[in-house]
């Protein structure tokens, strides 16, 4: 397996604009997650799937932050409008079993909003 | 609040000698722990786990972790350091009960530079 890819890997846009973040899960793995790394703030959770579904999004800090996960095998974080402080590493992670088992990371979407 | 903590921003080691990255956690339950290490432009890898039994694990490259449930901390341990273990580490704890337990909450990261 190629492991968790995410797409772009970089994306620099205009503040105001709509930004879509993507995420190819691990085959067979039941949940997945999107976290959010920042200087300030460490790496946050900010929502998690399973079976699809979204389980928890209390993370998520803003309306203009949505989730979903139409299939299996792939998500999307979308950020309408975003905003300056919203330029962070964004990572996608995914397991078979959270808890006890370890979850796989993508390398990350770095999003520069200017 | 459920937390975990990691008190060193760095951690400064010449190769060869013993190194601790320090962790600490609050959480309810009895908690699921995790190391995972980043290298620079990369996802978090993870290095090794306490779920049950013996305190003392063993994961990749060389790493331990010792759980010490009285003094709620959970140290990440090498022998002897590399010059290629420099890299950001952070330490992870599930969540509290139930369907909490699949949150991972995360430390804020511990950066260690290991000198030729």
């Amino acid at each position: 397996d190629a492991g968790v890819i995410q797409s772009p890997r970089h994306e620099v846009t205009e503040m105001g604009q709509e930004v879509t973040l993507r995420c190819k899960p691990i085959s067979g793995h039941d949940y997945l997650f999107w976290y959010r790394q920042t200087m300030m703030r460490g790496l946050e959770l900010l929502i998690y799937f399973n079976n699809n579904v979204p389980i928890d999004d209390s993370g998520m800090p803003e309306d203009r932050f949505s989730a979903k996960m139409p299939n299996a095998s792939f998500s999307t974080l979308k950020i309408q409008p975003s905003e300056p402080r919203d330029s962070a590493v964004y990572f996608c992670a995914s397991s078979p079993l959270p808890g006890n088992t370890e979850a796989f990371f993508g390398q990350g979407t770095r999003l520069t909003v200017v | 609040a459920q937390s975990v903590a990691q008190p060193e921003d760095q951690v400064n080691v010449a190769e060869g000698n013993p190194l601790t990255v320090k962790c600490t956690y609050s959480v309810s339950g009895n908690p699921y722990l995790f190391w995972y290490v980043q290298y620079p432009n990369r996802g978090l890898q993870f290095l090794l786990k306490y779920i049950t039994g013996d305190n003392l694990v063993k994961g990749s490259y060389g790493f331990e972790a010792e759980f010490n449930k009285s003094q709620t901390s959970f140290h990440l341990k090498k022998p002897s350091a590399l010059v290629s273990d420099s890299a950001l580490y952070f330490c992870a704890s599930t969540a509290g009960y139930g369907g909490a337990t699949n949150k991972l909450i995360f430390g804020t990261g511990t950066l260690l530079a290991v000198q030729p």
